[in-house]
């Protein structure tokens, strides 16, 4: 099992770009999550889904939008990409017991 | 809103020794409370989960309390080994909606030989 898988690893972007965000899970895991973690702030939520085809906001949610496409793939997107969206981001699965596991990282630089 | 405090940024300790780090929230109890641990470049692992209801839980060398009086959850490693070097996040869930989990800023452990 892979777990919870993201892609890319790394992303340069130049501001007003847009681009995807993948994550897979191969878990069987109803509930996704999308966090962006910054020095000094920590983990904070962006998106998340309940369950397939349901979405709701999180702490951060300005300039993001999120796809549940399947149950596996929870995908966040940046349509117009801002500096102030330098940072990585964790995708994450609620498995039993309420326990998150998580991907590895996507980090994202905004120019 | 609530807020989660993680006693400080860094906690350097000797090898062997015990180390504690804290984790105080204010308002309200969490209906759980989850410690996980970050390597750098990787995502949180989770290391335990507390509930209100319990005071104490261990898993090997790592033991986990809940204070609802002081508003406070306190994480030890005993015996610490260089291995156990990473940052610690605290992350208290306030029940409902499956958003309500929020994480501490964290505590960077580094264990000395």
């Amino acid at each position: 099992n892979a777990g919870v898988t993201q892609t890319p690893k790394f992303q340069v972007l130049k501001t007003g770009q847009s681009m995807t965000l993948q994550c897979a899970q191969d878990m069987n895991h109803n509930s996704m999550y999308w966090y962006r973690q910054d020095p000094g702030m920590g983990l904070r939520l962006i998106y998340y889904s309940a369950s397939e085809g349901t979405t709701d906001k999180g702490e951060v949610p300005n300039g993001y939008n999120v796809s549940r496409l399947n149950k596996r793939e929870f995908s966040l997107r940046l349509e117009s990409a801002a500096p102030s969206q330098t940072s990585v981001y964790f995708c994450a699965g609620l498995g039993t017991n309420e326990k998150l596991f998580f991907g590895s990282g996507t980090q994202l630089s905004v120019l | 809103s609530q807020k989660i405090e993680q006693n400080s940024e860094a906690l350097n300790i000797q090898e062997g020794k015990t180390a504690t780090l804290t984790c105080n929230y204010t308002n309200y109890s969490p209906a759980y409370l989850q410690w996980y641990r970050q390597d750098p470049g990787r995502g949180p692992v989770f290391l335990l989960l507390i509930r209100e209801n319990e005071k104490e839980k261990r898993k090997e060398r790592l033991k986990v309390t809940f204070d609802t009086t002081l508003k406070q959850s306190l994480f030890h490693i005993t015996a610490s080994q260089p291995a156990d070097s990473a940052t610690y996040l605290c992350a208290p869930h306030y029940g409902g909606s499956q958003g309500n989990l929020i994480f501490g800023k964290g505590t960077k452990l580094s264990v000395k030989p």
